[in-house]
């Protein structure tokens, strides 16, 4: 197992600009799901990813984007930057057992000012 | 709706202490699953234990034991003779079977263990 890895660890943009943050999936997890977590919060799911395809949205607007790649990377989008998109980003791969916990990378910290 | 409610914002006992970390859930599913991840500062969140909601027999993994009562809807968490590396937040989360790309998070307990 190589385990999730993110990157960058930590990021700072200006409102207004565009971010793109990535993850790279434990081998042989083909869902990949991200999460926003805000400080003092519990993670929320942003949305999740199977074999390239988006399978389920939480309640963010578009401006929040994904791709997924055949290599088990994939990418999180956000355009348009706010001040409320400040928070820590994690990155979780599964298996395809329901049951399955995921497996979460260290998250990347994003500071929008 | 599905919620997890951590009522513990914040906990600080004495190494050695025992304690006991709270989590109440709600879901109309009759099929789901429960879990506790530790998120030490480093930001990871760590994976303790997945209960599934058809099977209540209580865990213990070493210092750890794990609580789940369907006929309150609770899945508690107690570390027995807490160690200084048990300081962390932890979080409760529910995952649904109709649902299972999506968990659902509680808010986190902040526990310190002080020496």
């Amino acid at each position: 197992e190589t385990g999730v890895t993110q990157s960058p660890t930590h990021l700072i943009k200006t409102r207004g600009q565009q971010v793109t943050l990535r993850c790279s999936s434990q081998s042989g997890h083909n869902t990949v799901s991200w999460y926003q977590q805000a400080l003092g919060q519990g993670p929320q799911f942003i949305f999740q990813y199977y074999r390239e395809e988006e399978n389920g949205r939480g309640n963010f607007p578009p401006r929040f984007s994904g791709l997924q790649f055949p290599n088990y990377s994939s990418e999180l989008n956000v355009n348009a930057l706010e001040l409320d998109d400040s928070a820590l980003y994690l990155c979780a791969s599964s298996g395809t057992e329901l049951n399955y916990g995921y497996t979460f990378g260290s998250g990347t910290r994003l500071t929008v000012v | 709706a599905q919620k997890v409610t951590q009522a513990q914002t914040e906990i600080s006992v004495v190494e050695k202490e025992d304690v006991t970390l709270d989590c109440v859930y709600e879901t109309r599913d009759t099929t789901y699953y429960l879990f506790w991840y530790k998120q030490p500062p480093s930001g990871e969140l760590v994976f303790l234990i997945r209960r599934n909601s058809f099977d209540e027999q209580n865990e213990i993994s070493g210092r750890y034991s794990w609580n789940f009562q369907k006929s309150t809807s609770s899945f508690n968490f107690t570390i027995t003779a807490s160690q200084v590396v048990d300081s962390a937040v932890y979080f409760c989360a529910l995952r649904e079977k109709y649902n299972f790309n999506k968990f659902y998070f509680g808010s986190g307990t902040k526990l310190n263990v002080k020496p």
